[in-house]
């Protein structure tokens, strides 16, 4: 099965843009969860979604949001971006029933930068 | 705060020396999960040992969990220059789709 991909995978912006990132997860599964990782904070849980629905979400900012569509593929929009958004954003993905709190499979994550 | 803290932050050792890193966190939980991170990249998942389970092996990797603590452990044995990364663990938190990860350990392997 081919892994976990995220597109792009690095992407530079000015603040105030906006910005939209893309997870396709492993074929058949169906949560997708999402993480913003910085040197500062570590790694924090942005969200995560099970067929379509977002049953859990971190604490950020409403300025980040995100989707999941029939295809399980996921999508993470981030607006009036700010300098503190610079990080790297993983997506995984999780065959489990339990989805979030099963083993995660994690794509190679998109480095976004913020001037 | 996060809900795992990782001791120590930094690890540096020799090759086919072993190196132990642990991890605490604070809420009840339904497993605890290890993942490898190489420099920048995506995470790896290592291993997963329930809340039920007190000790898990995988090759190299040996994981302990003490529910009354609070408390894992990640051993590597007979480490590799290869073994070089970040380690985290991950708690999936009780009762939640939550998956929390800790601060991480830096691992460094010398040849």
């Amino acid at each position: 099965k081919a892994g976990v991909t995220q597109t792009p995978r690095y992407l530079i912006k000015t603040r105030g843009q906006q910005v939209t990132l893309s997870c396709s997860p492993i074929s058949g599964h169906r949560s997708v969860s999402w993480y913003q990782q910085t040197p500062g904070q570590g790694l924090q849980f942005l969200f995560e979604y099970f067929s379509e629905t977002q049953r859990n979400k971190g604490n950020f900012p409403g300025r980040f949001s995100g989707r999941q569509f029939s295809n399980s593929r996921s999508e993470m929009n981030v607006s009036t971006l700010e300098l503190g958004d610079s990080a790297l954003y993983l997506c995984a993905s999780s065959g489990g029933i339990t989805g979030g709190t099963d083993t995660q499979y994690f794509g190679p994550g998109t480095r976004l930068t913020v001037l | 705060s996060q809900q795992g803290e990782e001791d120590p932050q930094a690890l540096s050792i020799q090759e086919g020396e072993n190196a132990t890193m642990n991890c605490s966190y604070k809420t009840s939980i339904n497993n605890l999960q290890w993942y490898r991170q190489n420099s920048g990249r995506g995470l790896v998942h290592l291993i997963l040992i329930r809340s039920n389970e007190r000790e898990k092996h995988s090759g190299r990797l040996r994981v302990t969990l003490d529910t009354s603590k609070k408390s894992s452990s990640l051993l590597i044995t007979a480490s590799r220059a290869a073994d070089t990364a970040s380690y985290f663990c991950a708690t999936g938190l009780y009762n939640t789709d939550k998956l929390i990860f800790g601060t991480g350990t830096r691992l460094q392997v010398f040849p």
